[in-house]
């Protein structure tokens, strides 16, 4: 099966520009999860959908940092406008449900896009 | 969530057993522990995962104390594509967040 699509994989912006990564998760999994990853540390959730819902966006900087899943399969998140602290690897991942058993909690990671701001 | 506490880094011999430790004190009787890996540059991956048992899949095996306290990730045989970040996730079922700390950067070496 494909995986976890992301794009693009690298982007080079100056601060105050604004920036837009998609998302488009493994057919039929209805949750979607976006991570930042600051190096040398581990992947800090964003948002998490549930379908085409937001189920956690408590660390989602909401100032800045927009997420949509219109259409319950891929989604977009938006940065605008962009600080030199948000320079990361934003990471998306999809599992089959997060509300059910345990056993379909297993996450599939896209490979990321890495984000310089200068 | 529970959160988890891992060595920083951990050394092991190529075909070696890698054994790498998590503490979870604060664990919940419904928290599950995860395990996770991160080859550089690459997404994390899932390895395994378990309540109360040990659990053995072809990539690993985990070992959970009887309180629960901690756990032990077990590679049985480390290869050089095992280097990695190996993050240790408490999980209460249901409650959907995956708080991942720093992991463990694991060295193969030959």
């Amino acid at each position: 099966e494909a995986g976890v699509a992301q794009s693009p994989r690298y982007k080079i912006i100056e601060k105050r520009q604004s920036v837009a990564f998609w998302c488009n998760p493994i057919s039929g999994h209805a949750t979607l999860y976006w991570y930042q990853q600051i190096l040398g540390q581990g992947p800090k959730l964003l948002i998490q959908f549930q379908n085409n819902g937001v189920v956690d966006d408590s660390q989602l900087p909401k100032d800045r940092f927009s997420a949509e899943r219109l259409k319950g399969v891929d989604s977009t998140l938006k940065i605008q406008p962009a600080k030199l602290e948000d320079s990361a690897v934003y990471l998306c991942a999809s599992s089959l449900d997060q509300t059910g058993p345990p056993a379909l909690y297993e996450q599939y990671f896209g490979p990321g896009t890495r984000l310089t701001v200068t | 969530d529970a959160k988890t506490t891992q060595p920083p880094s951990m050394d092991c011999a190529e075909g070696r057993a890698a054994n790498l430790p998590c503490n979870h004190s604060t664990i919940s009787g419904n928290e599950y522990v995860y395990w996770y890996r991160q080859i550089h540059s690459q997404g994390p991956q899932y390895i395994i995962h378990g309540l109360k048992n040990n659990e053995t899949n072809e990539m690993a095996s985990l070992i959970i104390t009887e309180d629960r306290k901690s756990s032990t990730l077990i590679l049985p045989h480390a290869t050089l594509r095992d280097t990695a970040v190996y993050y240790c996730i408490a999980l209460f079922y249901n409650f959907n967040k995956f708080y991942f700390g720093s992991g463990t950067k694991l060295n193969v070496k030959p």
